[in-house]
């Protein structure tokens, strides 16, 4: 089976520009969930998703949203960037999701640098 | 506010050593908590633990939670240079059920 991928992998974009990253799960699954990871703070969750429906969120501002495709791909936009949002954002893909206890996959991140 | 922390922040130790890295972590509506490897790359999956006082084993790592004291440990036995990474723990619960993470233990294992 293929793994999870991320596109781009790496971006540079200006402050207030906006970006989006793409996040294609294993074949099969249906929750993707994104991170943000920071030297700083670490690895921190963004939201997750599960058969098109948001269905757990973390503490980020608006200016963060995502979605879920019907194949279960997902996009993650940022908006009005701040040099703050420079990270490491990954994704994960599991079958069930949070709720169902079981391994996440993880995608190999696309990071993203804001000048 | 929940929170998961890590100790020791980062630790060295030489090929054939055993490591101990510690997990706490308060976390409301706690349901399990997760043990990844972080090398250069995404992390990868080691353990899930959501009941008290059951080992979890895997090759030369193990793990344990304790859920009265709000811990668990991640062992790891005979190490190799191949182990060095950031090891991450992350509880997974909330008020919005997710998973929050510590800030990770660096490991380096020389040779």
């Amino acid at each position: 089976k293929a793994g999870v991928t991320q596109t781009p992998r790496y971006l540079i974009k200006t402050r207030g520009q906006q970006v989006t990253l793409s996040c294609s799960p294993i074949s099969g699954h249906r929750s993707v969930s994104w991170y943000q990871q920071t030297p700083g703070q670490g690895l921190q969750f963004l939201f997750e998703y599960f058969s098109e429906t948001q269905r757990n969120k973390g503490n980020f501002p608006g200016r963060f949203s995502g979605r879920q495709f019907s194949n279960s791909r997902s996009e993650m936009n940022v908006s009005t960037l701040e040099l703050g949002d420079s990270a490491l954002y990954l994704c994960a893909s599991s079958s069930l999701g949070l709720a169902g206890e079981e391994t996440q996959y993880f995608g190999p991140g696309t990071r993203l640098l804001v000048l | 506010e929940d929170k998961v922390v890590q100790s020791p922040l980062s630790l060295v130790v030489h090929e054939g050593d055993t490591v101990t890295l510690n997990c706490s972590y308060e976390v409301t509506n706690f349901r399990s908590l997760l043990w990844y490897k972080q090398e250069k790359k995404a992390p990868t999956f080691l353990f899930m633990l959501t009941s008290s006082g059951i080992e979890k084993k895997s090759g030369r790592l193990s793990s344990i939670l304790d859920k009265k004291e709000l811990f668990s440990i991640l062992n790891i036995t005979a190490t190799q240079t191949g182990d060095s990474a950031v090891y991450l723990c992350a509880g997974y619960g909330g008020a919005t059920n997710k998973l929050i993470f510590g800030t990770g233990t660096l490991l380096a294992v020389q040779p």
